[in-house]
């Protein structure tokens, strides 16, 4: 069965510094999206992206986040200057079409920022 | 806004037990609702949906009714199993917007 795949499950990064997720969606999809779940709390919808470019967004995604998806198959979510508070799991998801009943979630990324 | 609230766990049952996990939104528009899992170190992985009012989602024996009067969509299932053990979300996409509410999520303990 097709997998969105994510690398790396986790990382641990210096506060301040930048840090790029990755995630491959499934080939043929054409949504994709990230969200976060800070530990203990919900799980939270950060940004969605179409025709390579962003179609919405949550308060949570400033100006610090960035996503592109720079080669076809990867989709990117870049934090420029981490803080502590940016230490959730993201997880990364992808849809074929324009309903939200197909979504397929990657197994997340643990970032911790210390 | 929008929001989902599920019921605090850990909800720990004995196998062949009844479950219900509750949950209730609140939405502006005419949301569809959906109940996701999260197995140990795995993604959250679609579990049932429900698109419109008294519509009846199932799947591997769960079912959830969308109740548009009492705004829930609780999950049930007659008898569960070890394998079921895993941490449930109630979530909810609104008219119009591709983003999915998610509520806190309720773990769930099998034991034999």
């Amino acid at each position: 069965e097709p997998e969105v795949t994510q690398t790396p499950s986790h990382q641990v990064t210096q506060m301040g510094q930048e840090v790029i997720l990755r995630c491959v969606p499934i080939s043929n999809h054409l949504y994709f999206y990230w969200y976060r779940q800070i530990l203990g709390q919900k799980v939270e919808f950060l940004v969605s992206f179409y025709n390579n470019e962003i179609s919405e967004k949550s308060e949570i995604f400033d100006d610090q986040f960035s996503v592109e998806r720079p080669d076809g198959s990867n989709f990117t979510l870049k934090i420029r200057s981490t803080k502590l508070e940016d230490s959730a799991m993201y997880f990364c998801a992808s849809t074929g079409d324009q309903t939200n009943y197909g979504y397929t979630f990657g197994s997340g990324t643990r970032l911790t920022v210390v | 806004g929008d929001s989902v609230t599920q019921m605090e766990g850990p909800v720990t049952l004995s196998e062949e037990a009844f479950l219900t996990i509750n949950c209730t939104y609140t939405a502006t528009g005419y949301p569809s609702l959906f109940w996701y899992v999260q197995y140990p170190g795995e993604g959250l992985q679609l579990l049932l949906k429900a698109t419109k009012a008294d519509d009846k989602g199932s799947n591997k024996g769960f079912e959830a009714t969308y109740r548009k009067e009492t705004t829930s969509f609780h999950l049930e299932k007659g008898s569960v199993q070890v394998s079921d053990s895993a941490v449930y979300f109630c979530a909810l996409s609104d008219t119009g917007r591709r983003a999915l509410t998610f509520g806190s999520g309720t773990r769930l303990q099998v034991q034999p």
